[in-house]
């Protein structure tokens, strides 16, 4: 079974709206963090956000914010404000236990529209 | 802030050369990763070290080897090399620690290798 699942292969947002990105996780680990990337058209892969799987509060970094559904769960990225840099791919990603693996979906194409 | 460093950025090699990528990780984090990524594909885990040693293995062919120095530096090397090598090569790092589900992967900016 795939460790991550994100559904929208590609999103469209407009300028200055918020967008939300799915991400659906499966593990049967008690700890376990979830980590999404941006990459951009550049390459690199640059790390936005964590969220544990005891965190009680969703996560936020910036204009980043985590909307963490365990009992779901799903670990949804929600982007305020869009911006023209924020269009990339998002790769949602997860790591268990003590695990050394990190487990990535296969990511969501980002286009923010002027 | 210091980051993971990769060299080099781009390489062309053509079918069955060889070719041997580099990964300086950010200081103090013993543990090195490297991925591969196709394009329009996801990262696809290769292997990892912990202190000098390979700790998990994933998708990485037999031509491909790779070890991590005494000062923690890693290299990828690659033999025999095929067009379907052709992708972007990624070295991450991270802090080994007790809750190791806490720690992010810091990755390079990747190596380019074109297989021609």
């Amino acid at each position: 079974a795939q460790k991550i699942t994100q559904t929208q292969p590609g999103m469209f947002v407009q300028e200055k709206e918020a967008v939300t990105l799915d991400c659906t996780y499966d593990t049967s680990d008690q700890s376990y963090g979830l980590f999404w990337y941006k990459q951009p058209s550049s390459g690199e892969m640059i790390f936005l956000i964590y969220q544990g799987s005891y965190d009680e509060q969703n996560a936020t970094e910036g204009r980043y914010s985590l909307n963490f559904q365990k009992a779901r769960k799903s670990a949804n990225l929600v982007i305020s404000a869009s911006q023209l840099g924020d269009s990339a791919m998002y790769f949602c990603a997860m790591r268990e236990g003590a695990g050394n693996q990190f487990y990535f979906g296969t990511g969501t194409s980002l286009t923010v529209i002027p | 802030a210091a980051g993971v460093i990769q060299s080099p950025r781009h390489l062309i090699k053509e079918k069955r050369e060889t070719a041997t990528l580099k990964c300086y990780p950010i200081p103090r984090h013993d543990t090195v990763y490297w991925y591969q990524q196709g394009p329009g594909q996801d990262p696809q885990f290769l292997i990892s070290f912990y202190e000098k040693m390979q700790s998990d293995k994933g998708s990485i062919p037999d031509r491909f080897s790779a070890q991590q120095f005494s000062d923690y530096h890693s290299e990828l090397n690659m033999s025999s090399l095929e067009l379907g090598d052709s992708a972007l090569y990624f070295c991450a790092s991270s802090p080994r620690q007790r809750r190791a589900y806490n720690s992010p992967l810091h990755f390079g900016n990747g190596t380019r290798l074109t297989v021609t």
